[in-house]
């Protein structure tokens, strides 16, 4: 059972537009929230990240949205850029250090 | 410095052989997490280590997987008699510590079982 879905596998921006990548989670205890972002054969790499104390954290043309009350958040990414191409996952932790991730959602820059 | 290495990058195994995975965290880390990334799926928690604790090992899928972490630094994760549903990308990332801290990502091992 997924505790964590991105249920868009993939998604395709033109660039200077906006992309948005959604994040769907099932379990009220968590508390902490981050997305990554994944190049091929690299590992991934923190791009922002959340506490449920907070509904926004902008960070640049990076910004997470988190809205408790439907368990979901979302990555804003303006203006998009070939290099945000990459696959992006979000992950949940309700601990320490346990995360929990979704299935990733690939994004295309069209320059 | 020197981020999370981890060798080899790629592994081809007949089935019913042992694998093992090495990974080199980031120097001063305390924290060191192994994940499974299998094909369509998202990364799989297998194991956690922070300093001299017993590890948690609630995420090994098996018991023919089992990980060490020698001298507080490098890790090896092992799995026993090989079946081919184990082929799948192994991660490892370490951090400061375990509170919440930024986990920094090696490159991962791909490991193909025949």
């Amino acid at each position: 059972d997924q505790q964590v879905k991105q249920n868009s596998p993939s998604l395709s921006v033109q660039e200077g537009r906006i992309s948005i990548l959604n994040c769907d989670y099932t379990n009220s205890m968590f508390d902490y929230f981050l997305w990554y972002k994944k190049y091929p054969a690299e590992g991934p790499t923190f791009l922002i990240s959340i506490s449920s104390i907070k509904d926004k954290n902008e960070d640049g043309r990076f910004t997470v949205f988190l809205n408790k009350s439907a368990k979901h958040l979302s990555l804003h990414i303006v203006p998009s850029q070939p290099g945000d191409s990459a696959v992006y996952f979000c992950a949940a932790s309700d601990g320490p250090y346990k995360y929990i991730f979704g299935t990733g959602t690939r994004l295309k820059v069209l320059a | 410095g020197a981020g999370v290495s981890q060798s080899p990058s790629n592994k081809v195994t007949e089935k019913g052989k042992d694998v093992e995975l090495r990974c080199d965290p980031i120097s001063g880390h305390t924290a060191l997490y192994w994940y499974r990334q299998s094909l369509g799926q998202g990364l799989e928690f297998l194991i956690y280590f922070q300093g001299n604790s017993a590890p948690d090992k609630s995420g090994l899928p098996s018991d023919r997987f089992s990980a060490e972490r020698t001298g507080g630094s490098v890790s090896t994760l092992t799995i026993q008699r090989t079946q081919q549903e184990d082929s799948a990308v192994y991660l490892c990332a370490s951090s400061l510590g375990s509170s919440q801290e930024t986990q920094y990502f090696g490159p991962g091992t791909r490991l193909l079982v025949l």
